[in-house]
């Protein structure tokens, strides 16, 4: 059974930093692209950023590129997400994503909580 | 403003269907087969109900499908259960530098 468990969210202030970590099981992690998305309280989903299977490729979302890290540890089966610069706005529930194939995510975690407040 | 397009409430009675539309662009539902649909539970996280446009994980019951026609996508939900009663987000697949993007999300109610 595939499970993915977030942690490290929190609060944290406007302007401060936090990272996020996503631990895999279930299924060969190393050969599966993995996915943050994130959703405001009360709002959409909203996509994040995206890792290749090997960590050599990383897409991030307009609103996070240049604030966010996105990467992986193949050998203990984690995902990351380091954010950096965070703001109001980007307080949200984020959620780590197996995928399946392009652009397409076929398992979730729970969510981590993340709020950005002074 | 989300990418995609969706109707914000969509409602059935049970035992009847719903159809949940998507609409997007060129460079993203009409330009790729990598467009899914998500169920999402107050409270709960999302889970994976069709993908490749019309295409169903395992376990997920055949009253979901899904079609396409040019840049819009459609969700259909026949033979509605109380359960069924959640939102519903499109997702697709819009090139290396969007990557994915989302509608807003559909709230069905089962009347």
């Amino acid at each position: 059974e595939v499970q993915l468990l977030e942690s490290g969210g929190g609060l944290v202030q406007p302007g401060g930093s936090l990272r996020l970590s996503c631990a895999a099981s279930g299924f060969t992690f190393s050969t599966f692209a993995m996915y943050w998305v994130r959703q405001a309280p009360g709002k959409g989903l909203e996509w994040v950023s995206t890792i290749s299977a090997n960590g050599g490729t990383t897409y991030y979302a307009d609103f996070m590129r240049g604030r966010c890290t996105i990467s992986r540890d193949n050998s203990n089966n984690n995902l990351f997400l380091r954010m950096d610069s965070l703001r109001a706005e980007d307080t949200a529930i984020y959620y780590c994503a197996k995928g399946l194939i392009l652009g397409v995510f076929d398992h979730w975690g729970q969510g981590a909580l993340v709020t950005v407040s002074p | 403003q989300s990418a995609l397009t969706q109707p914000r409430s969509v409602s059935g009675s049970l035992g009847q269907s719903v159809t949940i539309s998507c609409t997007g662009t060129s460079r993203d539902v009409g330009n790729y087969k990598y467009v899914s649909w998500h169920q999402q539970h107050p409270g709960r996280a999302p889970k994976l109900m069709v993908y490749d446009v019309n295409k169903r994980p395992s376990g997920v019951s055949d009253r979901f499908s899904g079609s396409k026609s040019g840049n819009t996508a459609s969700l259909t939900i026949s033979g509605l259960q109380a359960e069924d009663e959640a939102d519903y987000y499109c997702c697709s697949y819009a090139g290396p530098d969007r990557f994915v993007v989302f509608g807003g999300g559909t709230k069905l109610t089962v009347l």
